[in-house]
């Protein structure tokens, strides 16, 4: 089976950085992928890393080290809009669900 | 391009109703999966479909029953609701292929409450 470790609550300030860790335990692996939730609303993927390093969409990256079972996602210039829940995900090998951690709610303030 | 359709929106049973979710998505995706999303517990898979005529279990899939009759639609099925299922309910699609990047697309979600 699978298994994710994020922390449950982040606290950061507007225009400033944060950093969302995510560990993971997998039989195989076949990429780690970040999804954002605002209240009331759905999940919508952010970005997806398949290799080793950093992939950048904007003020978001993300990273991944496939040695050490950790990928973070990084945010930048950091916007009251952020204010919501970050979710890491993983499958095991292609064609399987993916399988989400609990999610990271993340709070922006003034 | 409506993308993944879920109905209803809200839903209030009493114990040992039935029901059926329903989610369309019309993008031609092979694979389509239920979750459900209770406080604290993120998003947890109830069942899949990797194709039309073909479903599987996710992780918690009892008192739910799903088919996959046409690619386009995969309904979720309550058999006798109980005050534990009651969740939000997210339906999600993608494409099934090896490149896939991970990019699952939801609904809006549906928002049951058992009594």
């Amino acid at each position: 089976g699978q298994s994710l470790e994020q922390p449950s609550e982040v606290t950061a300030v507007e225009g400033a950085i944060v950093q969302i860790n995510c560990t993971y335990q997998t039989s195989g692996f076949y990429g780690l992928s970040w999804y954002q939730q605002h209240d009331g609303g759905a999940p919508t993927f952010l970005s997806y890393n398949g290799l080793d390093g950093l992939e950048e969409t904007g003020r978001f990256s993300s990273f991944l080290s496939r040695s050490d079972s950790y990928g973070y996602l990084l945010l930048q210039e950091l916007q009251m809009k952020d204010s919501a829940s970050y979710f890491c995900a993983v499958r095991d090998k292609g064609n399987t669900p993916l399988v989400f951690g609990k999610g990271t709610r993340l709070s922006v303030i003034a | 391009n409506a993308g993944v359709t879920q109905t209803p929106k809200f839903q209030v049973l009493k114990t040992g109703q039935s029901m059926t979710l329903q989610c369309a998505q019309d993008m031609n995706h092979e694979y389509m999966s239920w979750y459900r999303q209770d406080p604290g517990m993120g998003l947890r898979l109830i069942h899949y479909s990797v194709g039309a005529g073909i479903t599987d279990q996710g992780e918690v899939p009892n008192g739910y029953n799903v088919s996959r009759s046409t690619t386009e639609d995969f309904p979720l099925r309550l058999l006798s609701a109980a005050p534990s299922q009651t969740s939000v309910y997210f339906c999600a699609s993608s494409y099934k292929r090896r490149s896939n990047t991970g990019e699952l697309f939801f609904g809006e979600g549906s928002r049951l409450t058992v009594l």
